[in-house]
């Protein structure tokens, strides 16, 4: 079964640090996201992108990075952490150019905690 | 700004009850509104959508009713299930032009925890 993952799912690190989340999916879409989750936000979009090599910033995107080299992988790097990076990271993918409700796909979250 | 809102941060509820869950939109040009469920310690999973040419989206106990002139949706869950407790995100989706492909950027609410009470 097709599948979206993230790793690592928790990851404690102090600020200043370089950190990179992984995201993996194998449902051969096009479209990836990154998400923040904070109490009262919502779901707030980092960065996404729209296929290889295309990426666009979203939001939230300070202090955030992407990467898009292939299909699969969109790895979100934090250049150098902050406290207010605590938060919990979610990955999403989605079909290009549906003409549906644009369902996008979620995989299962990164609990950062940025000492 | 947020474009999409979720006034009530929580909902209580009993079990067999109607559970309403609201949103409020302001950009008058989202096309597609779907409501996600989340699951502490999961990613969100889709639950439901409706498109802005229907008022009325219904699968088994979920409806989805939209009302595009007061920039409103809700989702009704009967009966309620203990099961259900869970966080509601509404999410819109922005099309280009009628019956064209989508941008794939969703705009999220702030999202609502629903309890639902044996």
């Amino acid at each position: 079964d097709a599948e979206i993952t993230q790793s690592p799912r928790h990851k404690i690190t102090e600020t200043g640090r370089q950190v990179t989340l992984a995201c993996h999916q194998t449902w051969n879409h096009n479209n990836m996201f990154w998400y923040r989750q904070d109490l009262g936000h919502g779901l707030r979009l980092i960065h996404y992108s729209y296929g290889v090599q295309d990426t666009n910033k979203g939001e939230v995107s300070d202090g955030y990075s992407v990467s898009r080299s292939n299909t699969e992988d969109l790895p979100l790097t934090l250049e150098s952490a902050a406290s207010s990076q605590t938060s919990v990271y979610f990955c999403a993918s989605s079909e290009w150019g549906t003409s549906g409700n644009g369902e996008q796909f979620f995989g299962p979250g990164t609990r950062l905690t940025v000492l | 700004d947020q474009q999409v809102k979720q006034n009530s941060p929580s909902l209580s509820v009993q079990e067999g009850r109607i559970s309403i869950l609201n949103c409020d939109y302001t950009n008058s040009m989202f096309d597609y509104f779907l409501w996600y469920k989340k699951y502490p310690a999961e990613g969100p999973t889709f639950l439901i959508s409706i498109s802005s040419i229907k008022d009325k989206n219904e699968d088994g106990r979920f409806t989805v009713f939209l009302n595009k002139s007061a920039k409103h949706l809700s989702l009704h869950i009967v009966p309620s299930q203990p099961g259900d407790s869970a966080v509601y995100f509404c999410a819109a989706d922005l099309h280009a032009g009628a019956g064209g492909t989508s941008y794939g950027k969703l705009t999220f609410g702030q999202g609502t925890i629903l309890t639902v009470h044996p």
